[in-house]
């Protein structure tokens, strides 16, 4: 079935570096990749989006960048801060059979050390 | 627009009991969604729903009824509750249609089963 993995769980960075996130997924036919933050206690909340047809998308210091080919899409977070600690999952959603779910990552947990 | 609204926002039930867990949604979208997740993991899918009456099984469905009687509504249903049920509940929804796919979750509900 659809899969999608994520890489890695935990990821502990500096305060003002950058931090990636990876993730692969299995259907070829997937056209639409969000990334959501969860922080501590709330809801999961959509931070940037991809669709199929872009190769990179920026939002002020996040990025999402796609490789159809290898399907693979990473996250990009550049100049850090405390506030981005928290836990980021990614997603897909699959070819049109299977368009009713989205499939999430495992997330991976950041910590941003001051 | 209050968006995707859980009740309640924390419940005890007691090994045997049941209860549902209430999920409404205000922007008329198609898919709604229920998961669990348990302390310092990801997102399980429970049910999902792609339109009033209209359900279908997630990953882990079992212990757990759902009904779409209406677009706006979505509750869960947990007969004889069990220890294994104890987790955080939220709901999700999204319209589902191409340049729509944005998911919104609810603020979550938390169970303690003892």
């Amino acid at each position: 079935g659809e899969n999608v993995e994520q890489h890695p769980s935990t990821l502990s960075v500096q305060e003002g570096d950058s931090a990636v996130i990876k993730c692969t997924y299995s259907d070829s036919a997937s056209n639409y990749f969000p990334w959501y933050k969860q922080e501590l206690g709330k809801r999961p909340q959509l931070i940037i989006d991809i669709r199929s047809n872009v190769g990179e998308k920026k939002d002020q210091r996040i990025a999402v960048t796609l490789n159809k080919t290898a399907k693979h899409f990473s996250l990009h977070i550049t100049e850090t801060q405390p506030e981005d600690s928290a836990v980021y999952f990614c997603a897909a959603i699959p070819g049109y059979s299977s368009a009713s779910k989205i499939i999430f990552g495992s997330g991976t947990r950041l910590s941003i050390r001051p | 627009n209050a968006g995707v609204t859980q009740t309640p926002k924390f419940r005890i039930l007691k090994i045997g009991q049941s209860m549902t867990l209430q999920c409404t949604q205000d922007m008329n979208h198609n898919y709604m969604y229920w998961y669990r997740q348990d302390p310092g993991m990801g997102l399980k899918l429970i049910y999902y729903s792609v339109g009033a009456g209209i359900t279908d099984k997630g990953e882990v469905p079992n212990g757990y009824n759902v009904s779409r009687s209406t677009t706006e509504d979505f509750p869960l249903r947990l007969e004889l509750a069990a220890p294994s049920q104890t987790s955080v509940y939220f709901c999700a929804s999204r319209q589902g249609t191409s340049g729509e796919e944005t998911q919104y979750f609810g603020p979550g509900t938390r169970l303690l089963v003892l």
